[in-house]
């Protein structure tokens, strides 16, 4: 079965600081993966996805996500953080026993401090 | 003008009351999924339509019954409702399968 994992269930870095979120994931095939950001109080919103191509993927307010075949990891990145990041972020990768169905992680909270 | 709107927003109700939580979205996408998030932010998928046609249909109690008067629609509907169906569903819209996923606000179920 395929699945993602969040090792980090929070990630505290200071303003203006380069942050990062991991994500590993197992997967028998080609990944699909994405990353989604919650806000409080809020549905999840689409930041990336990674299907084929560049390793590096670059995704909304300036995000970044960095494929690694042989780590089987997709960490999400920003090389400045932003109080106004803070928030839970979701790795997700396609289920291939079927097309439509996409598994989230456990989630890692970021937590920007000023 | 909301992408996909659920409603209500909040719903507290007894156990054993029956409830359902409409899903409306306005993107013209053709597949529609519920998802349920419990209270420690796991996110875990129930149903999806396809073109008002079900295909994906987890392990769920069939107390909860779907569905989709047509593509722009997904409805949930729950019966004898318990203390564990407490939690926030969410309801989403893509139009690849699988791609880019929205999700509407979320709708906070508590049972008392």
């Amino acid at each position: 079965a395929q699945s993602v994992a969040q090792p980090e269930d929070q990630v505290n870095v200071a303003e203006g600081n380069p942050l990062t979120v991991k994500c590993t994931y197992s997967v028998s095939g080609n990944p699909y993966l994405f990353w989604y950001v919650q806000y409080p109080n809020r549905g999840l919103q689409f930041l990336l996805k990674y299907i084929t191509g560049d390793n590096l993927v670059k995704g909304s307010y300036g995000f970044e996500a960095e494929f690694n075949k042989s780590q089987t990891s997709f960490h999400l990145k920003k090389p400045s953080a932003l109080v106004s990041d803070s928030a839970l972020y979701f790795c997700a990768v396609r289920d291939y026993s079927s097309a439509s169905k996409i598994i989230f992680g456990s989630g890692t909270r970021l937590s920007i401090r000023p | 003008d909301t992408a996909v709107s659920q409603t209500p927003k909040y719903l507290v109700t007894q156990m054993g009351n029956d409830k359902s939580i409409k899903c409306e979205q306005n993107l013209g996408h053709d597949t529609m999924y519920w998802y349920k998030q419990d209270s420690k932010k796991f996110l875990k998928i129930m149903f999806s339509y396809n073109n008002k046609e079900l295909i994906i249909n987890e392990t769920v109690p069939n107390r909860f019954s779907p569905k989709s008067p047509d593509k722009a629609h997904l409805n949930l509907h729950i019966n004898s409702l318990e203390l564990g169906d407490s939690a926030v569903y969410f309801c989403a819209s893509s139009q690849d399968m699988p791609g880019e996923l929205f999700f509407g606000e979320g709708s906070r179920l508590t049972v008392l």
